[in-house]
Parts: C-alpha cells; structure tokens; sequence
C-alpha cells in the first residue's frame, strides 16, 4: 500500500496566493517525483529531483528533496485557474522499478 | 509529451468477459509498466515489464496477466473481469535501469466499467 503521506489533502485558494505541498516518508528515498494530474488525463511529470537538498524550479513551481531523503516539498508560487487539478508525490528507492505514490493534494483555484 | 497511448480509452463490460488493454509507445523505452487508479488508494503497480518478454508482478498483481512481445507494445488482459476491477488503467514508460534517476511518465488512461 502507500507508505508516502502527502499533505495536505485538499487546497481551495484564492487565485495568486501561493501554495505549498509535501510528501513524508519513515523510509528513505533517492529520487522524489511530482506529478499534475488533470480531470480525464494522466499523471504529467512536473518535476525531478535525484539528490538529497537539491531544490529544482520549473517556471512557477519548486520542488526540494529533503536533507533525510525521507520527504519532498512542492510549492507553487502565484498560483493561477490552471494550476487545478491533482497533484502527487512519488519516491523511488533504487530496489526495483517500483514507484511508491502519494495520495494527492486536490488543488482548486478561485479566480 | 511522452509517445504514450492507451486503447480503448473507455471500456464498458460484464462481469466473466475477458478484456484486453493495449499500451502502445514510441518512445522505444525498455520499461513499461501498468497501474491502476482507485479513490482511496491512489496509483497501484499491477504489473511491469523491463523488456520484450520479461515482466513481473506488481502490488496488485492478482486477476490480471500482462504480455509483451514488442518493444513497444504492452498488454494488460483480465481474464475474467470482476466489478472490482472496475478503475482507471494507466500506462506509464521508463528509459532507464530503475537506478538513482528513475523517471516514468504516463499515458492518458483508460477507464473500465465492470458492470
């Protein structure tokens, strides 16, 4: 089952207000991944991370791996209707090719 | 985006029907890997393939077999669908060997309705 806990489990913000979302594990991880997923679609790989402290943007989203290696933060500055949808965390510890998930943090967005 | 798609995209059956989802990619990644999505549990590995041929059993593996005979082909079948099968299927790639940099990205899903 998921041994990731990512929090929080829903977000209703106002239009331009920044978000912050993270993901915690009891286990240690060496790679941490965010994914959007949209109503109908798949998981889009939003960002990457492969070391521990390692704080990667892309546009209006960052993203750190955690110094333990045991969590991972995703915030979302400025955030507009677009950013909605579902956003997951997931880690991956180099025994097997097996993704451990999140369980999402619903993201809505009032213009 | 990734060359991923997933045939059908919707499916409606009956329970004790045999189904097939198709995962086709152009990537020519060496791992693919099918999941299921369900409210309350998130994505779940069913099962994954790390070469035309090879594959083994994921978290949630019983009920469903898998086959790949081509690189860029990936079959998940339910020999007999049951209405617990019932779910949104997704087919993810990788390229790499599942070591430090493991990426995986996914298809756009298909959603099964198990009457």
């Amino acid at each position: 089952g998921q041994q990731l806990n990512q929090s929080p489990q829903s977000m209703f913000i106002q239009e331009g207000e920044d978000v912050s979302m993270n993901c915690t594990s009891s286990s240690i991880f060496n790679t941490w991944l965010w994914y959007k997923q949209e109503p109908g679609e798949g998981p889009v790989l939003l960002i990457a991370l492969y070391k521990a402290g390692e704080l990667t943007s892309n546009g209006r989203l960052t993203a750190q791996f955690g110094i333990t290696r045991k969590d991972s933060f995703l915030n979302i500055s400025a955030s507009i209707p677009s950013d909605v949808g579902i956003y997951f965390c997931a880690g991956h510890r180099n025994a097997g090719n097996m993704l451990t998930f999140g369980g999402g943090t619903r993201l809505m967005v009032k213009p | 985006d990734a060359g991923i798609t997933q045939s059908p995209r919707h499916k409606v059956t009956e329970t004790g029907t045999p189904v097939t989802l198709r995962c086709h990619q152009t990537e020519n990644h060496r791992y693919m890997y099918w999941y299921r999505q369900d409210p309350g549990h998130g994505l779940r590995l069913i099962h994954y393939s790390y070469g035309v041929k090879d594959t083994d059993k994921g978290e949630v593996s019983d009920g469903y077999s898998v086959s790949r005979s081509k690189t860029e082909d990936f079959l998940l079948t339910l020999e007999s669908a049951t209405s617990s099968q019932t779910s949104v299927y997704f087919c993810a790639i990788s390229d790499n060997s599942g070591g430090p940099q493991e990426t995986q990205y996914f298809g756009p899903g298909t959603r099964l309705l198990v009457l």
